[in-house]
This record gives C-alpha cells, sequence and structure tokens, in this order.
C-alpha cells in the first residue's frame, strides 16, 4: 500500500512559468513532509519541508503547501529554471520515528526553453 | 566535509555472492539509514541506525544485515545476492534520530544481480 503518492509521472514546464507538482498521503499519522530533488547518477537532495503546524513554507522560488484535511501537498516553483530540470520526491514521516522516510515515485520535471 | 559517502559506485554480482556495501560520513550525525531505489518504487528504507550500536528494520529488510560499530560508518551487507536486490543502493544520515530533519544522501551505488 503506497502511503505516500505523487500521481504525475512527468511535467513539462516553460521556463518561467510556475511548476506545480502534487502529493498525497493516506498516513494520518505523518506531522512532517519534505521535497527532495534528484539529478541523473546523484543522490537526493533536500529542497523544503514543512511540518503539519503550518500550512505554507516558503523558500526563494520554491514554496510548499500542506492541506491536512485532505491529506495533500504541493511543491509551487516559481518562476521555472532550465536547472530544476531534475526528479522530484515527496516523503512524509512522524515525530518520534527516528526520521523514517516514507518517499512517494517522485515526478520527473522538465523546464523547456 | 565529504558529507557522506559511499563505495562501490557500481557492483555486478553472481547470484548467491555476498558483499558489503560501504557508507561513511563525517558530519556526527546520529541517524543512519538504507535505502534501495528501484524504477517506479520510489525510495524505499531497508534498515536505520539511531547510533552506534543501535539498528532496526524498515520497510524491506530481508536478505540485508547493518551494523553499526562507529558513528560514521554504516555497512550494509548482502548475504546471498537475488536478482531481486538488483537495485540503486543509497545511504542517508541526518543529526536527530527523535525530531524529524533533512536526511543527507550519499550519490548511490548501482547493484547488478546476475
Amino acid at each position: 500500500d503506497q502511503q505516500v503518492k505523487q500521481n504525475s509521472p512527468s511535467l513539462s514546464v516553460q521556463e518561467g512559468r510556475i511548476s506545480i507538482l502534487n502529493c498525497d498521503y493516506t498516513n494520518s499519522m505523518f506531522d512532517y513532509f519534505l521535497w527532495y530533488k534528484k539529478y541523473p547518477a546523484e543522490g537526493p537532495t533536500f529542497l523544503i519541508s514543512i511540518s503539519s503546524i503550518k500550512d505554507k513554507n516558503e523558500d526563494g522560488r520554491f514554496t510548499v503547501f500542506l492541506n491536512k484535511s485532505a491529506k495533500h501537498l504541493s511543491l509551487h516553483i516559481v518562476p521555472s529554471q532550465p536547472g530544476d530540470s531534475a526528479v522530484y520526491f515527496c516523503a512524509a514521516t512522524s515525530t518520534g520515528t527516528a526520521s523514517k522516510l516514507t518517499f512517494g515515485t517522485g515526478t520527473r520535471l522538465q523546464v523547456t526553453l | 566535509n565529504a558529507g557522506v559517502t559511499q563505495t562501490p559506485k557500481f557492483q555486478v554480482l553472481k547470484t548467491g555472492q555476498s558483499m558489503t556495501l560501504q557508507c561513511a560520513q563525517d558530519m556526527n550525525h546520529e541517524y543512519m539509514s538504507w535505502y534501495r531505489q528501484d524504477p517506479g518504487m520510489g525510495l524505499r528504507l531497508i534498515h536505520y541506525s539511531v547510533g552506534a550500536g543501535i539498528t532496526d528494520q524498515g520497510e524491506v529488510p530481508n536478505g540485508y544485515n547493518v551494523s553499526r560499530s562507529t558513528t560514521e560508518d554504516f555497512p550494509l551487507r548482502l548475504l546471498s545476492a537475488a536478482p531481486s536486490q538488483t537495485s540503486v543502493y543509497f545511504c542517508a544520515s541526518s543529526s536527530s534520530g527523535g525530531q524529524p530533519s533533512e536526511q543527507f544522501f550519499g550519490p548511490g551505488t548501482r547493484l547488478t544481480v546476475l
């Protein structure tokens, strides 16, 4: 049973436009969410996170929104740049579970010129 | 700081062979973990450790052993490799095992079992 779902395997966006990546979760115990970015042949790198006590967290061009009632979060990238082309993973965990991350299957973002 | 390092980068094994994937971190992190990434599956937790001498199973532990004798090192052992263990393996570390925190990942080991 996939507890964290990223239903869009891929997304193509023009440079300068907004990229919106979505993530849904089913486990009500999850209270901390992270987004990781992964380039080919490299390990994932942390992008941004959000605690369940917030509904929005912003870091430069990246904003994560959390809708707890819908068990849904989204990552907004504005403006999108060609260097943002990568696979984005949503991950979730629960406080007190030793930071065990449950990952989604990833969304491949391509930013075109 | 080198961060999280993994060796080897690539490995080909025959079914039944054993090997150890090495992972080291120089950030004095308490928490370390191993994930595998398979196509269409995302990353799945194999084993994790909250400190030297303490390990526990993750989501997919069968066929793998770990130990944590030092803070820096967290090797992953495949006792008898199977084709189902063909995957990319990532080691990660973070500064706190109790509270959620950012995990730092190594570059990965691509393993093929024939």
